[in-house]
């Protein structure tokens, strides 16, 4: 059974930068493009990011882009997100989820982390 | 980016049938068929409920299921269950290599 692990989360000041992982304990991370979504308290959930299977391709919402790099290390079994210049918004949970792929359809996410809180506050 | 639309709440009695809707464009919803809906409990990471549009994983109730007309997806929740009361994504591809969730829906079981 594939299990996503984040870490990295924590408090930071606005302005500064973080990393966050995401492990798969699986056999077939390699196979599936990644993605990372965030949930702001109170709200619905954000798509930010994709990654290709080989970490050649990357794509990112608007909100991000420019200040969040996707990046995996297939090695690893191991996704990660750098974020650089936090904002008090981005305060969120965020997760990864690995994207199936069945029989002709994709863009959904199978599996989910449990998420890892990042709180962006001065 | 696109935004989805849905209707901020929802609600029935046990074993009674509700439609949620999931209005996008013609880049999206409209578009393509990478339409996946998501039951989130507080507290809890989301769970996929439907994926494909119509698709729904080993492990979900077959009370749930998904259909698509035009630039509207729906979910369909037969014979509503008191466990059902939960908040529910549509979530879609919207072309450029981007994605867009719907902002959600809350399901009341009365």
């Amino acid at each position: 059974q594939v299990q996503l692990v984040e870490s990295g989360g924590g408090v930071v000041q606005p302005g500064r930068s973080l990393r966050l992982s995401c492990v798969d304990s699986g056999f077939t991370f390699s196979t599936h493009p990644m993605h990372w979504v965030r949930q702001s308290p109170g709200k619905g959930p954000e798509w930010l990011a994709v990654i290709s299977k080989d970490g050649n391709n990357q794509d990112y919402a608007d909100s991000v882009r420019g200040r969040f790099t996707i990046s995996r290390d297939n090695s690893k079994k191991t996704l990660y997100l750098q974020m650089d210049s936090l904002r008090v918004d981005d305060t969120a949970i965020y997760y990864c989820a690995r994207e199936g792929m069945d029989s002709g359809s994709w863009g959904y996410f199978e599996f989910w982390g449990q998420g890892s809180l990042v709180t962006v506050s001065s | 980016q696109s935004a989805l639309t849905q209707p901020a709440s929802v609600s029935g009695s046990p074993e009674e049938s509700i439609t949620i809707s999931c209005t996008g464009t013609s880049s999206d919803v409209g578009n393509w068929n990478v339409v996946s809906w998501y039951q989130q409990h507080p507290g809890k990471a989301p769970q996929l409920l439907i994926y494909g549009v119509t698709k729904r994983p080993s492990g979900v109730p077959n009370r749930f299921s998904g259909s698509k007309s035009g630039n509207t997806a729906s979910l369909t929740i037969s014979g509503l269950q008191s466990e059902d009361e939960a908040e529910y994504y549509c979530f879609s591809y919207a072309s450029g290599g981007l994605y867009v969730f719907g902002p959600g829906t809350k399901v009341t079981v009365l």
